[in-house]
């Protein structure tokens, strides 16, 4: 395997499931994100980590929970979801520290619908 | 409040004519853009990206002009292939070691044979 992977790539479940998006990446970047992008509106920075800590949550509900067990590992765990959190969920990795302009590096994403 | 915005949802050009594709930003305080495409059922890739100290990058057939007193930013194909056609996003990185990106709602283009 290469680059960023995601799986699984389609999602369906139901407002009281509990599920979880699995992002791994091969590229020995120190830094995870999680976007959601939904229909006609930008990419949108969810959660941010840093050498396995969180950096950044943007304001993102509970029903989201990022887990990070390494570098290479992160999940973002679901449950008591809502119809509107239907998206494509991208993972993301970059070096930090290296380039200045951080280039991110995105998995194929994660097309998730609630039901 | 969008702080990197792209205005035009779609673009059609024709095999062999130049794209260009356009971004807007309000906040000064981005030192980096960048530009990425995004294929159905894809990631997004990055494609090519420029410092907020220059005002023109070139690889191949992209290039991107930023212009800082207008706070505007537009990539360039040229010749423009078919399979050019994807969705372009624009993005701009916040001074300051952050390590968040701001993306655009990006522009669909279509690059007709």
């Amino acid at each position: 395997e290469t680059g960023v992977t995601q799986t699984p790539r389609h999602l369906v479940m139901g407002m009281t499931n509990k599920k979880s998006l699995k992002c791994e990446q091969h590229l020995g970047h120190n830094a995870m994100y999680w976007y959601k992008q939904s229909a006609k509106k930008p990419l949108e920075l969810m959660f941010v980590y840093n050498f396995k800590e969180q950096t950044e949550n943007n304001s993102v509900p509970s029903r989201f929970s990022p887990e990070c067990p390494n570098s290479s590992h992160l999940f973002l765990h679901l449950h008591t979801l809502q119809p509107e959190d239907s998206a494509l969920y991208l993972c993301a990795s970059s070096l930090v520290g290296v380039s200045s302009y951080n280039e991110q590096f995105f998995g194929p994403g994660t097309r998730l619908t609630v039901l | 409040d969008q702080q990197v915005k792209q205005n035009s949802p779609s673009l059609s050009v024709q095999e062999g004519r130049i794209s260009i594709l356009n971004c807007d930003y309000t906040n000064s305080m981005f030192d980096y853009f960048l530009w990425y495409k995004k294929y159905p059922a894809e990631g997004p890739t990055f494609l090519i990206s420029i410092s907020s100290i220059k005002d023109k990058n070139e690889d191949g057939r992209f290039t991107v002009f930023l212009n800082k007193s207008a706070k505007h930013l537009s990539l360039h194909i040229v010749p423009s292939q078919p399979g050019d056609s994807a969705v372009y996003f624009c993005a701009a990185h916040p001074q300051g070691g952050s390590e968040k990106l701001v993306f655009g709602k990006g522009t669909k283009l279509t690059v007709n044979p």
